[in-house]
């Protein structure tokens, strides 16, 4: 089976700029998830989707970051205006739902903001 | 979810060396799950222990859970070069799909 697909891999751009990151899940997973990843940290939890509505988005930076999951498969992270501090690698993962199901991470997109 | 604190924060250990790895959390949980990170790639699920099991295998992999001291371990046997990767735990509780990330362990494997 396909893994999660995400593009870019790599990003590079200056501060007060917009990015965005695209995501691809596992056909068939109804549930996928935005991380973020500080060096040297695990990955925190962005946004939740379950189909195209979102579960839980409570430590989305909504003043700066969106998302979307138009109809309910592929989805994109948006960031504008970016910060320094926004520098960190997006990782996004699908499951099939509930308790017991894994999650299947992509490779994410290191961005990095000059 | 709930973070797992895992420990030691970093482990050196000579190929062929089993490494232990230890996750310890605090409320009740209803599983708890093992993911591997490799440098610059994403997580890769290991395993899933429900709280009404005590041990699982897979493969090199034996995760053992202790309700009772509200602790896991992660067992790799005859480790490889391949094995150098970040190792995380999460525990679930049963309220949601979420998984809340700790720092994980560095586990390095010297050839």
């Amino acid at each position: 089976e396909a893994g999660v697909a995400q593009s870019p891999r790599y990003k590079i751009i200056e501060k007060r700029q917009s990015v965005a990151f695209w995501c691809n899940p596992i056909s068939g997973h109804a549930t996928l998830y935005w991380y973020q990843q500080i060096l040297g940290q695990g990955p925190k939890l962005l946004i939740q989707f379950q189909n195209n509505g979102v579960v839980d988005d409570s430590q989305l930076p909504k003043d700066r970051f969106s998302a979307e999951r138009l109809k309910g498969v592929d989805s994109t992270l948006k960031i504008q205006p970016a910060k320094l501090e926004d520098s960190a690698v997006y990782l996004c993962a699908s499951s099939l739902g509930g308790l017991n199901q894994p999650q299947h991470f992509g490779d994410g997109t290191r961005l990095s903001i000059l | 979810s709930q973070q797992g604190e895992e420990d030691p924060q970093a482990l050196s250990i000579q190929e062929g060396e089993n490494a232990t790895m230890n996750c310890s959390y605090k409320t009740s949980i209803n599983n708890l799950q093992w993911y591997r990170q490799n440098s610059g790639r994403g997580l890769v699920h290991l395993i899933l222990i429900r709280s009404n099991e005590r041990e699982k295998h897979s493969g090199r992999l034996r995760v053992t859970l202790d309700t009772s001291k509200k602790s896991s371990s992660l067992l790799i046997t005859a480790s490889r070069a391949a094995d150098t990767a970040s190792y995380f735990c999460v525990a679930g509780n049963g309220a949601n799909s979420k998984l809340t990330f700790g720092k994980g362990i560095t586990l390095s494997v010297r050839p």
